[in-house]
């Protein structure tokens, strides 16, 4: 079956510009997370959506980054005002359930973003 | 500060002998823990986990040990082999509900033929 996808897979844009990343979570699983990767770190929690509702966004930096999950399946993590320091990799990750027990994260390839 | 931390960036072993990858934590309250794998170009991919209740987890090749009071838990691959090179990921979590795991920066694991 098809994996977590996340598109574009790479995205180069000027500082001050408006990027949007997508991530589409395997079918039927109801939790989503975002995580940022920078170079030679681990993966930084951003967000985490349960259905369509944001459960915990504790992880995100700062007001200029925003997700949206409306209907419970495609989420876009919105980025405003893009600074050269949000340059990184973006992880998005989905799991059949997060409230309750535990169920392991399957990972997308991930979006590089580059901010010029 | 990181809460995680693998210090060693990178290891290499020779094709059929042990790897051992560690990490160390800072937060007592950290009860769940997960070794993740990653290829260039992929996500993260999950190896193994273990809880606080135990002490040890077992999966073919793949073995975690946990020692709470030192904080300290180490992934023993055994034997290793040359599609082991990835980079590995510790990863731990204040309960096992499978969100907001904080990762470690990873260690690069290079197995030689």
């Amino acid at each position: 079956g098809a994996g977590v996808s996340q598109t574009p897979s790479n995205k180069v844009t000027e500082k001050g510009k408006y990027v949007e990343l997508r991530c589409d979570p395997i079918s039927g699983h109801t939790a989503l997370y975002w995580y940022r990767q920078s170079l030679g770190q681990g993966p930084e929690f951003l967000i985490y959506f349960q259905g369509t509702g944001a459960a915990d966004d504790s992880g995100l930096p700062n007001d200029r980054f925003f997700a949206v999950r409306p209907e419970g399946s495609v989420s876009t993590l919105k980025i405003q005002r893009t600074e050269r320091g949000d340059s990184a990799v973006y992880l998005c990750a989905s799991s059949p359930s997060g409230g309750y027990s535990y169920n392991e994260q399957f990972f997308g390839p991930g979006t590089r973003l580059t901010v010029l | 500060d990181q809460q995680v931390k693998q210090n060693s960036p990178s290891l290499s072993v020779q094709e059929g002998r042990i790897s051992i990858l560690n990490c160390d934590y800072t937060n007592s309250m950290f009860d769940y823990f997960l070794w993740y794998k990653k290829y260039p170009a992929e996500g993260p991919t999950f190896l193994i986990s273990i809880s606080s209740i135990k002490d040890k987890n077992e999966d073919g090749r793949f073995t975690v040990f946990l020692n709470k009071s030192a904080k300290h838990l180490s992934l023993h691959i055994v034997p290793s082999q040359p599609g082991d090179s990835a980079v590995y990921f510790c990863a731990a979590s204040e309960d096992n509900y499978g969100q907001n795991f904080v990762f470690g920066p990873g260690t690069r694991l290079s197995v030689l033929p």
